[in-house]
């Protein structure tokens, strides 16, 4: 089965400095996510990409927080200034689709493990 | 809002004795539901997804979920629990575009 590949596997950053974590998704997908999941702590939606454009946004994903797919394989999350509380596991997903609604699977990479000195 | 509730955050069974994790839901509209499996050190891979066709729904390596709208279940369950089913498991509901909302996870441990 295709795979989303996500690099690196653990990172390791102090606090105040900017990190971006990489995935690459499925290639014949649109729809491209990012999750966390803080140790402990259910798996959380951050945001939704389509068509170089945010889709949807949780409240998590504030100004600190931004996406980009910045050539036709990579997706990339960037943290501006990392704090110790942005210490999780962030896992990128890809669909072939995002009908609203529509039941669609999710294929997510094995995820990078942050954590914020 | 839509949310999802996994009772039993760690869950213990014998192997070859049959495994339920148990996932209530609260949704405003038909939901559709998802069982995601998390193995260590790899991400999360769907097991089955009821999108409001049959109740019963069966998955991959031998789990099977049945929707309840009567009491707002989604349990998962396999007949005979393997050594290698000792996972994390991910009951979510989705909301928006693909948008997956996820309970809390229960960890399944199988012994011998």
């Amino acid at each position: 089965e295709p795979e989303v590949t996500q690099t690196p596997s653990h990172q390791v950053t102090q606090m105040g400095q900017e990190v971006i974590l990489r995935c690459v998704p499925i290639s014949n997908h649109l729809y491209f996510y990012w999750y966390r999941q803080i140790l402990g702590q259910k798996v959380e939606f951050l945001v939704s990409f389509y068509n170089n454009e945010i889709s949807e946004k949780s409240e998590i994903f504030d100004d600190q927080f931004s996406v980009e797919r910045p050539d036709g394989s990579n997706f990339t999350l960037k943290i501006r200034s990392t704090k110790l509380e942005d210490s999780a596991m962030y896992f990128c997903a890809s669909s072939v689709l995002g009908v609203r609604g529509g039941g669609e699977k999710l294929f997510f990479g094995s995820g990078t493990q942050l954590s914020v000195l | 809002a839509q949310s999802v509730t996994q009772l039993g955050s760690h869950v213990s069974v014998s192997e070859g004795a049959l495994v339920l994790l148990r996932c209530n839901y609260s949704s405003s509209v038909p939901p559709y539901l998802f069982w995601y499996v998390q193995y260590p050190n790899q991400g999360l891979q769907l097991l089955l997804k009821y999108t409001s066709a049959a109740t019963l729904v069966k998955g991959i390596n031998g789990f099977e979920a049945e929707f309840k709208k009567s009491e707002t279940s989604f349990h998962l369950t396999k007949p005979s629990a393997h050594m290698s089913d000792a996972a994390e498991y991910f009951c979510a509901v989705q909301g928006g575009y693909n948008k997956l909302i996820f309970g809390a996870g229960t960890r399944l441990a199988v012994h011998p």
